[in-house]
């Protein structure tokens, strides 16, 4: 079956630093991937649709320049905390669907940890 | 945007009892509704999903239903076993663009 591949899966950095997020569709192409974030015990919040070949869309509430997404392949796209600060620390997922109306599979997150 | 709402947020059931979640959406667009399950410190895993032309689906213990009217669907799981225990989430989506999440429930079996 499809299978959505998120690296790295947990990351420790200091505050300030940048961390690239990877999000890759192994065995289908995405031209669209979805970023989420997800706090302890809480719902996955949709921060920005990854559009391949153009810019994504952010949504409400989410800064562009703070959450930096790259979706330069049919099977990749990348998401880059810049600068990123302790209040940045959460689990974020990425998920990627074949067609329209498909289900989305999802990446086994990536675990940030700012200090 | 979508606004997705899931209740109960906590649900205890005795082994082999049934359970219950609902959701509601407020964009008559959506037209596309997966649940996931997430155990702890994993990804969500698709469960079940409907799209807008199907009142219920069923699969196995797992079914789903549909009101369009009302906006709103559920996810009835029956004879329940301890392995149904974990987070699962609702969502509604508008042709797969974009997928806005119900607040999760954390359901838990007991033995």
């Amino acid at each position: 079956g499809a299978v959505v591949s998120q690296h790295p899966s947990w990351v420790i950095c200091k505050s300030g630093t940048s961390v690239k997020i990877e999000c890759r569709s192994l065995d289908f192409q995405a031209t669209t991937m979805f970023w989420y974030r997800q706090f302890p015990k809480q719902s996955l919040m949709l921060m920005a649709t990854s559009n391949e070949g153009s810019k994504a869309t952010y949504e409400q509430g989410v800064e562009k320049d703070k959450f930096l997404i790259n979706h330069a392949s049919l099977t990749l796209s990348t998401l880059t905390v810049t600068s990123a600060h302790p209040e940045d620390s959460s689990f974020y997922i990425c998920s990627a669907g074949g067609t329209a109306n498909q289900p989305q599979h999802f990446g086994d997150g990536t675990r940030l940890s700012i200090l | 945007g979508e606004n997705v709402e899931q209740h109960p947020s906590t649900l205890s059931v005795q082994e082999g009892d049934s359970a219950v979640i609902k959701c509601t959406y407020s964009d008559s667009a959506s037209n596309y509704f997966p649940w996931y399950k997430q155990e702890l410190g994993k990804r969500p895993q698709l469960i079940i999903d409907i799209r807008s032309n199907v009142g219920e689906k069923k699969d196995q213990r797992i079914a789903v239903t549909l009101n369009k009217t009302a906006k709103h669907f559920s996810l009835h799981i029956t004879e329940t076993q301890p392995e149904d225990s974990a987070v699962y989430f609702c969502a509604a989506s508008i042709n797969g663009n974009q997928f806005y999440f119900g607040t999760g429930t954390s359901l838990t079996v007991i033995p």
